[in-house]
């Protein structure tokens, strides 16, 4: 079958760094994206990663590993407002997005 | 604002009504997604459209039946749902679902609840 793996709930102090990992078992690999979704809003992209390394952008950071079938979002200087889930996602052989169950951030002042 | 607009945000019904769903994008895209989301489960793809035609169903019950009339509106028909059914219900759009780059764009969704 196919899965995402992502830690379910983690918290960190504002100002601080936290990393976010996700692993993934697809059938084929056209990319991976990472979502914000604050409660009770939309989900919204925040990166994409096809090939293997580092993507920074801003505060926010994603990194792949193809071969290891890995991915983590990486936060940095954290602010109260980056309290939400992140969700990873793998676009698969069918172009068809694979979800994780998200991973609720709580940030402590 | 996404560019998905959702309505209604919030859904009560029994479980021997019939309501729709609505979802529209302003986003000029050709492929539009129901998804429903529940409580610490993943997102599950329900439907998918593409130029408007249906390109997955994901096993859904009957229950559920998805109308694209273009490629800016989808609408999600619901009658005799069952309490099991109360979700987050997110539809998203997205360029083309062939693409390789395929970002989906989501609206915020429609909360409902069977009694």
């Amino acid at each position: 079958g196919q899965n995402i793996d992502q830690p379910t709930e983690m918290t960190a102090t504002e100002g601080a760094i936290v990393q976010i990992n996700c692993t993934y078992q697809t059938s084929g690999f056209n990319g991976l994206f990472w979502y914000q979704q604050h409660a009770g809003e939309a989900p919204t992209f925040l990166s994409y990663n096809v090939l293997d390394g580092l993507e920074e952008k801003g505060r926010f950071s994603s990194f792949l590993s193809r071969s290891k079938g890995y991915s983590y979002l990486l936060l940095k200087e954290l602010q109260m407002k980056d309290s939400a889930s992140y969700l990873c996602a793998v676009s698969n052989s069918n172009y068809q997005l694979i979800w994780g169950a998200g991973t609720k951030l709580i940030i402590k002042p | 604002e996404t560019g998905v607009t959702q309505t209604p945000r919030h859904l009560v019904m029994g479980m021997t009504n019939k309501k729709s769903l609505k979802c529209e994008q302003h986003l000029g895209h050709n492929a539009m997604y129901w998804y429903k989301q529940s409580a610490k489960k993943p997102l599950e793809l329900m439907f998918v459209y593409n130029f408007k035609e249906q390109t997955e169903n994901n096993s859904v019950p009957s229950r559920f039946s998805p109308e694209c009339p273009n490629s800016s509106h989808l609408f999600l028909h619901l009658h005799t749902l069952q309490p099991e059914d109360s979700a987050l219900y997110l539809c998203a759009s997205s360029q083309d679902s062939s693409g390789i780059y395929n970002e989906q764009f989501f609206g915020p969704g429609t909360r409902l609840t069977v009694l």
